[in-house]
């Protein structure tokens, strides 16, 4: 079974600043998916940055990057120019690749982390 | 694109009574969807994963008795919350997938729905 670990409960950040959230995961399998899903407060929950693990380039999209440590088993979410709307929390998810069997397109949760951007 | 609704965004519903949350896909085709429960500010937890034409499939711990799942069209997924309780009051997300469609495995939520027992 996998296992998503989210260290951070609660973080908070300056307008215009960068911002790292940490994610650690565990699993034996070699193929898979990583995820970051940011729920603001209005609880809708939202795709940031999606990364295969087949792929050594880390992903990015806009503000959003991360950093996809395979070895080390971490995917660490840089939030660069923080801005008020990114307020929200933060999952990062796992998701075993391939098909068939009881798991497939599951997506394993991390606990979540709070993230304010203050002005 | 993926767009995923949920119907309806908040109920409130007397102890005993039945309550059916509809999940729609709005511009696909949908192979799978999941449902999930969440308390505030904590994770989401999966209650069942259901295909379309099949019976869902439950998490251990999940009564099925009790939260019903159908799946029966390509866009359309129901929970039904049967004789519900106020411990049964929480947020209920749905989300759905589809690799033909999308093509990857990339789960899109519906905004959810509260649910209040009184």
């Amino acid at each position: 079974a996998q296992t998503v670990t989210q260290s951070q409960p609660e973080m908070s950040v300056q307008e215009a600043e960068t911002v790292t959230l940490s994610c650690t995961y565990d699993t034996s399998e070699n193929n898979y998916y990583l995820f970051w899903y940011k729920q603001p407060p209005s609880r809708q929950m939202i795709l940031v940055i999606r990364q295969e693990a087949y792929k050594q380039q880390n992903a990015t999209e806009n503000r959003f990057s991360v950093n996809f440590q395979k070895a080390a088993k971490s995917f660490s979410l840089k939030i660069s120019d923080s801005q008020l709307g990114d307020t929200a929390m933060y999952f990062c998810a796992f998701m075993k690749h391939g098909a068939g069997g009881t798991s497939y397109g599951k997506l394993t949760f991390g606990q979540g982390t709070i993230l304010t951007v203050h002005p | 694109g993926a767009v995923v609704s949920q119907h309806p965004s908040w109920v409130i519903c007397k102890s005993g009574t039945s309550v059916k949350i509809e999940c729609r896909s709005l511009d696909f085709q949908a192979t799978t969807m999941f449902w999930y429960r969440q308390f505030p500010k904590q994770s989401l937890m999966l209650m069942a994963t259901s295909n379309e034409g099949s019976k869902a499939t439950y998490e251990q711990g999940v009564e099925k008795d009790k939260f019903l799942i159908n799946h029966a069209s390509l866009t359309l997924s129901t929970l039904t919350v049967t004789s519900a309780h106020p411990e049964d009051s929480s947020f209920y997300i749905c989300s759905a997938s589809s690799y033909s469609f999308t093509g990857t495995d990339t789960q899109y939520f519906g905004p959810g729905t509260r649910l209040t027992v009184l």
